[in-house]
This record gives structure tokens, C-alpha cells and sequence, in this order.
């Protein structure tokens, strides 16, 4: 099972909109609404932010939202913050009963 | 809710390790627990998930033949052994749990395997 395939890298100013892709096949990200996305902060464990696509888990704010067209998925961050610089990841359950990781993106704020 | 890992290990090149992954705050057999590696430097890899209530196993292609999942529903723990070490399998292992649909949440604080001869 191959990675699914996330930009090396989004920047983004203060305030602004960023999306990050993440494209996969129809045997996961194309074929179920099993996608989620994950933060992570340098040395820090990961940080659920979407799951099912576009569902936000309590606590995480609505400036992060979620989104699937065909085989790809897509996480947008609106009013970009200094905090929102980490690496993100996403996630899919794939047809084998399996899930496969992205390869990562990391979001700089300039 | 929370999952609680093992300690750090260095292990040689041949060697296996067990990492425990302890699970407190929840019914244990409600919720797969599945298992993910983070080399140095890369980004996250699936390995696989057990479900604590029956045992039952899937992982990933890549690690089939050389890992297996268990777990102790007594002492609400899992366990996941990595035979055959190679240097590559120098990565951060975590636990986490399947809260439902496609999350994973909590996620264990991670464990250190270092490989080296």
C-alpha cells in the first residue's frame, strides 16, 4: 500500500487560507468517508483535527475544516496562526482493512 | 482516557522487542488499538490493529511475518512485538485508540526503539 500524496510543504501568512491535499486511489481515500488529518508539533505526539472526512472533534477550532472531491481529500486552515506551524498528516481506511498515512506537509506561517 | 507506553530500548540488528501499551479510562474492549512508527526525520507509517475484545489482527503488508499483536484484557493492555530488527526500525512507536469512524484518539506518548550494532 502506497503513502497517500500530501505537498512536501504550504506557507501561508497570518490570517490567511491555506488547503492541503492529500490524494490517494479509489481503494481508500476514494472509496470510504474514512479520511482524517492529524497535527503534529515538533518532539509532539500527534493531534487528531478531522476524522470522517470533515467532522471536527470538540476542542479543535473551526478554523480547521474538512473536505473529499473523488480520490482526494483536502484539510483547509482559515486565519492562519503562528501555532498552526506543525507538519500535518492524513489518514485512510483502505480496502485491505487497513489504513495508509499521507506523506506529510509541513505548514510554515511567514 | 489515556494510553501509557513502555520505556525506550536499544536493541541489535537480529533482536525482537515488545512495546506495552496500557489503556485506562475507558471500557478496553470497546475501541481497536492500533499501532504507528515514526523513523527520524519521516513522516507516519500504519502498522496495524488488534481488537482487544476477541484478539483479532490485521497490519500492514510490510510488516507481515514479523509483527505480532496482542493483548491482556485483565490488565487492559496491548502489546505489539517486532522480530528480526534492522537498523531502519529506529523509529518512534505509538499506540492509539479508534474512537470511532476513522479517528485516532489518544495517542500513547511513544516509545524509542533504537537498532544499532
Amino acid at each position: 500500500q502506497s503513502a497517500l500524496t500530501q505537498p512536501a510543504s504550504v506557507s501561508g501568512s497570518p490570517g490567511q487560507s491555506i488547503t492541503i491535499s492529500c490524494t490517494g486511489t479509489s481503494s481508500d481515500v476514494g472509496g470510504y468517508n474514512y479520511v482524517s488529518w492529524y497535527q503534529q508539533h515538533p518532539g509532539k505526539v500527534p493531534k487528531l483535527m478531522i476524522y470522517d472526512v470533515s467532522t471536527r472533534p470538540s476542542g479543535v477550532s473551526n478554523r480547521f475544516s474538512g473536505s473529499k472531491s473523488g480520490n482526494t481529500a483536502s484539510l483547509s486552515i482559515s486565519g492562519l496562526q503562528a501555532e498552526d506551524e506543525a507538519d500535518y498528516y492524513c489518514t485512510s481506511f483502505t480496502s485491505a482493512n487497513t489504513y495508509v498515512f499521507g506523506t506529510g506537509t509541513r505548514v510554515t506561517v511567514l | 482516557v489515556q494510553l501509557v507506553q513502555s520505556g525506550a530500548e536499544v536493541k541489535t540488528p537480529g533482536d525482537s522487542m515488545k512495546v506495552s501499551c496500557r489503556a485506562s479510562g475507558y471500557t478496553f474492549t470497546d475501541n481497536y488499538i492500533h499501532w504507528v512508527r515514526q523513523a527520524p526525520g519521516q513522516g507516519l507509517q500504519w502498522m496495524g490493529w488488534i481488537n482487544p475484545n476477541g484478539g483479532g489482527t490485521n497490519c500492514a503488508q510490510n510488516f507481515q511475518g514479523r509483527v505480532t499483536m496482542t493483548r491482556d484484557t485483565s490488565i487492559t493492555t496491548a502489546y505489539m512485538e517486532l522480530r528480526s530488527l534492522r537498523s531502519d526500525d529506529t523509529a518512534v512507536y505509538y499506540c492509539t485508540r479508534a474512537a470511532g469512524g476513522s479517528s485516532f484518539d489518544p495517542w500513547g506518548q511513544g516509545t524509542l526503539l533504537t537498532v544499532s550494532s
